[in-house]
């Protein structure tokens, strides 16, 4: 049984541009929370997608926007890339009826983002 | 104030020994809380959940003092695999849901 992937692992861009990560949820999962973590720093939450909708936001701008697609799988889209976004992204996967439930989501691995 | 506050260590200490973290919340409606461990380079795997005043998993505790509004976590017989950042998590009331609200972890090493 897979769990929650993600990739890329690791990205470099520059200020300006645009990235797209991937991350597809663990089996039976349904709803996919993106983070991002700063050196140092606990992770902080973006946003959420279940019925590939966006449900919950965080206090992040419209430049990071995300999808979800019917096989529950996720994007998250970072638009004029900063040198503040250089962090580890991180996605979470819950279960259907859980998602609200902060024990019951599994974390990926993390793409490492860094902004030249 | 921050929401979740954690004291970032480093924790050094040698295998065998007690310690504690200690965790301060500001949303006193949070019901719910959480202990993550977190490895180098690795993602956060939850360690505990704690609904009430404590909860015990082997020589982990976890306890909640809601007056005060903090949360620790009490590790005994430390293993050098103890080594790790250990998050403390805070799900606060967001439009009838919740969003998991972090500190910044507290760093633990123990050493031989």
């Amino acid at each position: 049984d897979a769990g929650v992937t993600q990739s890329p692992t690791h990205l470099i861009k520059t200020r300006g541009q645009q990235v797209t990560l991937r991350c597809s949820p663990k089996s039976g999962h349904d709803t996919v929370s993106w983070y991002q973590q700063a050196l140092g720093q606990g992770p902080q939450f973006i946003f959420q997608y279940y019925e590939e909708e966006e449900r919950q936001r965080g206090n992040f701008p419209d430049r990071f926007s995300g999808h979800q697609f019917p096989n529950y799988s996720s994007e998250l889209n970072v638009n004029a890339l900063l040198l503040g976004d250089s962090a580890l992204y991180l996605c979470a996967s819950s279960p259907p009826g859980l998602a609200g439930n902060t024990d019951t989501q599994y974390f990926g691995p993390g793409t490492r983002l860094t902004v030249l | 104030r921050k929401e979740v506050e954690q004291d970032p260590g480093p924790f050094n200490v040698p295998e065998g020994a007690t310690v504690a973290f200690n965790c301060t919340y500001s949303n006193s409606a949070s019901q719910s809380f959480f202990w993550y461990r977190q490895d180098c380079r690795k993602e956060p795997k939850l360690l505990m959940s704690v609904y009430s005043s404590g909860n015990e998993d082997g020589r982990f505790t976890a306890q909640l003092n809601r007056a005060s509004q903090y949360i620790s976590l009490l590790i005994r017989d430390s293993k050098l695999s103890d080594s790790a950042t250990y998050l403390c998590v805070v799900p606060g009331p967001s439009g009838g849901s919740y969003i998991p609200t972090f500190g910044r972890g507290t760093s633990l090493i123990v050493h031989p």
